[in-house]
C-alpha cells in the first residue's frame, strides 16, 4: 500500500459536535483528497488540495472544511455534524506530476456515525 | 453531478466466465482509469488509458477506449471468486488540474 493513513478508523459522535478527520501520507505528493462514500452514491468529492495551503471544494462540499498547513496532512472537519454526514470517508493521493500518467492511491476509509 | 457511470450496476457470474462492465463519461478527458474495490477497503487501482489509446491489457484485464462515444469497457477474462469486488471508473479531465472522478461502480460477484 502507498504509504497514506487515515484515522481515526471508526468514529460514533454526536449530531452537532464538529469532528476532525486526518489524512497523513508519506509519498511527498502533490494532490490530496476527500471523497465520501454512500450506498447509491459512489465516491463523490468533498475537498481536494494542490498544495499546502491550497484547496478547493468538490461536488459535495457544504458542513465541510478542509486544512494543509503541511504537505503530509490533510484534515477534514465537519463543522457541526449531522446525521446526514454518516458515512465513509476516504482519503486519496496522486502526485499530479507525470501528466497523462496519474493514478490516485486510496486510504483504507475512516466510517463515521452520527447519532 | 458524476462524470463517469459504470453499467451495469451489479453483474453476477460463475468463476471461469468473461465478466464486462462499461463506462460513460460526459466530457472529454486526458485519461481513464479503474479501479477495484473489495469490501469494507480502500480503491486500488488496475489500470490507465490515455485517450490517444484504444485497447490496452494487463493480465487478465482488457480495457478499451471509444473518444467518440466517450465510453470505456473493462473485461476480466476467466474470472476467479476472488475478482469479487466493486469496480470503479474514473476520468482525469482534460485542460484542468487532475481531479479524478468517479462514478457509482459496478458491484461483481463471482461464484465458486
Amino acid at each position: 500500500d502507498a504509504g497514506i493513513t487515515q484515522s481515526p478508523r471508526h468514529k460514533v459522535t454526536e449530531t452537532g459536535t464538529p469532528v476532525t478527520l486526518r489524512c497523513h501520507q508519506t509519498e511527498n505528493h502533490r494532490y490530496m483528497y476527500w471523497y465520501r462514500q454512500d450506498p447509491g452514491h459512489g465516491l463523490r468529492l468533498i475537498h481536494y488540495s494542490y498544495g499546502v495551503k491550497d484547496t478547493d471544494k468538490g461536488e459535495v462540499s457544504d458542513g465541510y472544511s478542509v486544512s494543509r498547513s503541511k504537505t503530509e496532512d490533510f484534515l477534514l472537519t465537519l463543522e457541526s455534524a449531522t446525521s446526514s454526514q454518516t458515512s465513509v470517508y476516504f482519503c486519496a493521493i496522486s502526485d499530479g506530476l507525470a501528466r497523462m500518467n496519474t493514478e490516485a492511491f486510496f486510504g483504507q476509509g475512516t466510517r463515521l456515525t452520527v447519532v | 453531478s458524476q462524470q463517469g457511470e459504470e453499467d451495469p450496476q451489479a453483474l453476477s457470474i460463475q468463476e471461469g466466465e468473461n465478466a464486462t462492465m462499461n463506462c460513460s463519461y460526459k466530457t472529454s478527458i486526458n485519461n481513464l482509469q479503474w479501479y477495484r474495490q473489495n469490501s469494507g477497503r480502500g480503491l486500488v487501482h488496475l489500470i490507465l488509458i490515455r485517450s490517444n489509446e484504444r485497447e490496452k491489457h494487463s493480465g487478465r484485464l482488457r480495457v478499451t477506449l471509444d473518444t467518440s462515444k466517450k465510453s470505456s469497457s473493462l473485461l476480466i477474462t476467466a474470472s476467479r471468486a476472488a475478482d469479487t469486488a466493486s469496480y470503479f471508473c474514473a476520468t482525469e479531465p482534460s485542460g484542468g488540474s487532475y481531479i479524478p472522478t468517479f462514478g457509482r461502480g459496478t458491484s461483481l460477484i463471482v461464484h465458486p
